[in-house]
């Protein structure tokens, strides 16, 4: 499978804190992207990073990606309540996969007030 | 553009009946991906469609799941007939894919889903 893997499966934080959550995948990619779910609603896009860059930041979150190791990392500094959710890495495959995403089983976040 | 439009947002089913999902993607994008979303398993992708085409059915469970994407505009995923274990929350999402020999960056558009229960 090419399904990225997203570590831990759960993360209990208080406000103010750090949260970091990693993805590891399997197969070559393009551009690796995290996606956040709130409770019964659908996938937001976060941030995309391609395969040549190691490092981006959009206001509080940092994600890194090594492709040397098959992995990324999502960094989100100073968390508020309102970041609980759930957290979603996927990949974009090469070759034949046409623009198909593969997705993790998540992480879910918990920030408490 | 609303987004991703998806319908019904819930749908509550006795065993046996037909349901059909519906999906009308972000305007101009050519990828559409129908996907199944249960605890148990997470976020399955169900189906893939590029420029109206299915390109990749292997995740559609059984032959009483059929998708269709009759133009750019509108998709429906069927399941007929439906069963208890059927039950989870279906996503459509859209993408702007560029072609294979160009490096596009994929960004899924999701809907907010319909939530399928089958009793």
């Amino acid at each position: 499978s090419q399904q990225g893997e997203e570590d831990p499966q759960a993360l209990s934080i208080q406000e103010g804190e750090n949260a970091t959550m990693n993805c590891s995948y399997k197969t070559s990619i393009n551009n690796l992207q995290w996606y956040r779910q709130n409770s019964g609603r659908g996938l937001v896009h976060l941030i995309l990073i391609r395969s040549n860059e190691r490092e981006k930041h959009s206001g509080r979150l940092r994600v890194t990606l090594d492709t040397s190791k098959k992995s990324s990392s999502l960094l989100i500094t100073a968390s508020r309540a309102a970041d609980t959710a759930s957290y979603f890495c996927a990949t974009d495959g090469r070759g034949s996969t046409l623009g198909r995403l593969y997705f993790g089983r998540g992480t879910q976040l918990t920030v408490w007030p | 553009d609303a987004g991703v439009i998806q319908s019904p947002r819930h749908e509550v089913t006795e065993m046996g009946q037909e349901v059909t999902l519906r999906c009308k993607p972000i305007s101009g994008h050519n990828s559409l991906f129908w996907y199944r979303q249960t605890m148990m398993r997470g976020l399955e992708l169900l189906i893939y469609f590029n420029n109206n085409v299915p390109i990749d059915d292997s995740g559609m469970p059984e032959d009483r799941f059929s998708a269709k994407m009759p133009n750019a505009s509108f998709s429906t995923l069927k399941i007929q007939p439906s069963e208890p274990r059927d039950s989870a929350v279906y996503f459509c999402a859209s993408s702007l894919f560029g072609g294979l020999f160009r490096v596009v960056d994929t960004e899924a558009f999701f809907g907010q889903g319909t939530r399928l229960t089958v009793v």
